[in-house]
């Protein structure tokens, strides 16, 4: 088991271009989860997906969106990348089945993206 | 609003100690909670959970104790390593009043240096 796999692991954007993160579970997971973490802010929730073919806005969604493409693979595009979007983006997963149940969280190795 | 806190963020202790990471909680309502370790470059991995129902959980090196009259949770490391140098974080889980929906809320972390 790999767990959760993200790729790429570092990208250097300018200021308006685009890109899409992407995340990958094997535990057969129901929910998946995108956070970035800055300094002294802890985790934060970008977009989360309940199940295949559902999203809902997290905590900060302004500025990118999401697509769970299948139960493994959830993508977060930024469609044009700001400096303010410089941050470490991690992935998650985790057994919950909906908005009604939460249950352990399990991260990837994240993305550290640089915008210039 | 409500939130999860932590009361040290840098803890130093000597290789060997026995080490202890404390989290405050507001929201009596919470009934589950987690502990994180994050190392250097890594995401978020999972360490141990406990439920409100329970005030002690005991893992390999590691144990949580929940004090729910003062809303108190602390990790506890036996003999710590270098290995266990990192950032700790609380996360608690609490259902949304009216709603059946249920909040994941991460703490911002503790600094675990281990002195050789």
């Amino acid at each position: 088991n790999a767990g959760v796999t993200q790729t790429p692991k570092f990208q250097v954007l300018k200021t308006g271009q685009s890109m899409t993160l992407q995340c990958a579970q094997d535990m057969n997971h129901n929910s998946m989860y995108w956070y970035r973490q800055d300094p002294g802010m802890g985790l934060r929730l970008i977009y989360y997906s309940a199940s295949e073919g559902t999203t809902d806005k997290g905590e900060v969604p302004n500025g990118y969106n999401v697509s769970r493409l299948n139960k493994r693979e959830f993508s977060l595009r930024l469609e044009s990348a700001a400096p303010s979007q410089t941050s470490v983006y991690f992935c998650a997963s985790s057994e919950a089945r909906s908005l009604r149940d939460q249950e352990t969280q399990y991260f990837g190795p994240g993305t550290r993206l640089l915008v210039l | 609003g409500e939130s999860v806190g932590l009361h040290l963020p840098t803890l130093s202790v000597q290789e060997g100690d026995n080490s202890i990471i404390n989290c405050a909680y507001s929201n009596s309502a919470s009934d589950y909670f987690i502990w994180y370790k994050q190392e250097s470059g890594k995401g978020p991995q999972f360490i141990i959970d406990i439920r409100s129902n329970m005030d002690k959980r005991q893992g390999q090196r590691v144990t949580v104790l929940l004090n729910k009259t003062v809303k108190h949770l602390s990790l506890q490391i036996a003999a710590t390593q270098p290995g266990d140098s990192a950032v700790y974080f609380c996360a608690e889980i609490t259902p949304i009043m009216d709603t059946g929906r249920r909040a994941l809320t991460f703490g911002s972390g503790t600094r675990l240096q281990v002195q050789p």
